[in-house]
């Protein structure tokens, strides 16, 4: 099975900051990865898909990148509706469409 | 509008079963594949079975593997996901979402408890 590990687990920001969520894969998974946000008894949101590619209605202050392993979801200029939970998952290899462990993103 | 809506969760105690239910509208459910997503209290999301869209392809996470059954009846709109032999573990919330690949729809979740 394919490891997902999200860096840093945790993270204090200010409005107005720019923000990356780092997420490694065990194995090569080309551009088959999700990004996730998700809100405190909410359900998850899709952000990002194929890497890189933003989902309709997400402000482009979001952004994602990489291939191969190594990915990055970038908040540009964080807005206080930004602070949550993010997620990576991915979807080259199944079973199991593996998420990592998530990074939540707190008010500083 | 697009939704899914889940129902089905509830307290049953370990070794019991379970049905949760997942009905879709607002598109053509018997085009899309379906996933179970379930989160435990505090933790993270963890993917737990998917189905194709016609029925004949189903996956499962290897910690619910011979114990929860996914299935679909296009005719109904309806997604499931039969959970047999619980376990205090399998407590969470269970979301069901739409996609084969990334999950753009997902429905608000139904709670599970298990407990004596």
């Amino acid at each position: 099975a394919i490891r997902m590990t999200q860096s840093p687990s945790s993270l204090s920001a200010s409005t107005g900051d720019r923000v990356t969520i780092t997420c490694r894969a065990s194995q090569g998974i080309s551009s088959y990865l999700a990004w996730y946000q998700q809100k405190p008894g909410k359900a998850p949101k899709l952000l990002i898909y194929a890497a890189s590619t933003l989902q309709s209605g997400v402000p482009s202050r979001f952004s994602g990148s990489g291939s191969g392993t190594d990915f990055t979801l970038t908040i540009s200029c964080l807005q206080s509706e930004d602070f949550a939970t993010y997620y990576c998952q991915q979807y080259y290899s199944y079973p199991p469409y593996s998420f990592g462990q998530g990074t939540k993103l707190e008010i500083k | 509008q697009v939704q899914l809506v889940e129902s089905g969760g509830g307290v049953v105690q370990p070794g019991r079963s379970l049905r949760l239910s997942c009905a879709a509208s607002g598109f053509t459910f018997s085009s899309y594949a379906m996933h179970w997503v379930r989160q435990a209290p505090g933790k993270g999301l963890e993917w737990v079975a998917v189905i194709s869209y016609d029925g004949s392809n189903k996956y499962y996470a290897d910690s619910v593997k011979g114990r929860f059954t996914i299935s679909r009846d296009n005719s109904k709109n309806t997604l499931y996901l039969q959970m047999n032999s619980l376990r205090a573990e399998d407590t969470a919330v269970y979301y069901c979402a739409r996609g084969l690949a990334a999950a753009n729809v997902w429905g608000k979740g139904t709670t599970v408890t298990v407990s004596s």
